[in-house]
């Protein structure tokens, strides 16, 4: 089983639809969690961190489940520029050191 | 203030050849780390640094070398390249530990032929 699952994608979603991704980790001893977002081509850049009590910013919404170690985020009125691929990351203790695991990604095409 | 900054943003290497991989950040950031990103795969982590002159082996560390003598600077070196490095790497900082935010440098996309 691989220590962050996504599911790859694409989603191809109009403008203005509300689209939602998930995300499954391995490791229940995680702490810290993430959502970062890919352009193509480009490099990763931190969307937002996932709280225990879920986090909102904008039309972005995070929510973390530690009973089914499941995060998600949810994209509510897609713009066009919401296109990208957006990473799932989670930290564990592994091979003798704190380290963040990127999930592969699930890409997201808003279309008009 | 340009965050992390990556050179050369492509190169094409023969099998067997060597490079370095600059990066540097103006952030004053302790924590420091290489990744290569394959496609269709999640970033995987090569080397990573908590302070200048202190390095440690990631998950994928055959094949290539750091050093740290600054805290500005994190270059990768790869000695007698191979198909398998063919790949996007990226470098990254922190302020602090594995869980806070990574700043990530542009990339540099290697082909080894």
């Amino acid at each position: 089983r691989k220590e962050v699952e996504q599911d790859p994608g694409p989603f191809n979603v109009p403008e203005g639809a509300t689209v939602a991704f998930n995300c499954t980790y391995s490791n229940s001893a995680s702490q810290s969690f993430f959502w970062y977002r890919q352009d193509c081509r480009k490099e990763p850049k931190l969307l937002m961190s996932v709280y225990s009590s879920g986090n909102e910013d904008g039309r972005f919404t995070a929510q973390l489940n530690r009973a089914s170690q499941y995060i998600s985020l949810l994209i509510r009125d897609s713009k066009l520029s919401d296109s990208a691929t957006y990473l799932c990351v989670v930290n564990a203790f592994s091979g003798g050191y704190n380290k963040l695991i990127f999930g592969a990604g699930t890409r997201l095409a808003v279309h008009p | 203030n340009a965050g992390v900054t990556q050179t050369p943003k492509f190169r094409i290497l023969k099998i067997g050849q060597s490079m370095t991989l600059q990066c540097t950040q103006d952030m004053n950031h302790n924590y420091m780390y290489w990744y290569r990103q394959d496609p269709g795969m999640g970033l995987k982590l090569i080397y990573y640094s908590v302070g200048a002159g202190i390095t440690d082996k990631g998950e994928v560390p055959n094949g290539y070398n750091v050093s740290r003598s600054t805290t500005e600077d994190f270059p990768l070196r790869l000695e007698l390249a191979a198909p398998s490095q063919t790949s996007v790497y990226f470098c990254a900082s922190s302020l602090a530990a594995f869980s806070y935010e990574q700043y990530f440098g542009p990339g540099t996309r290697l082909t080894v032929t």
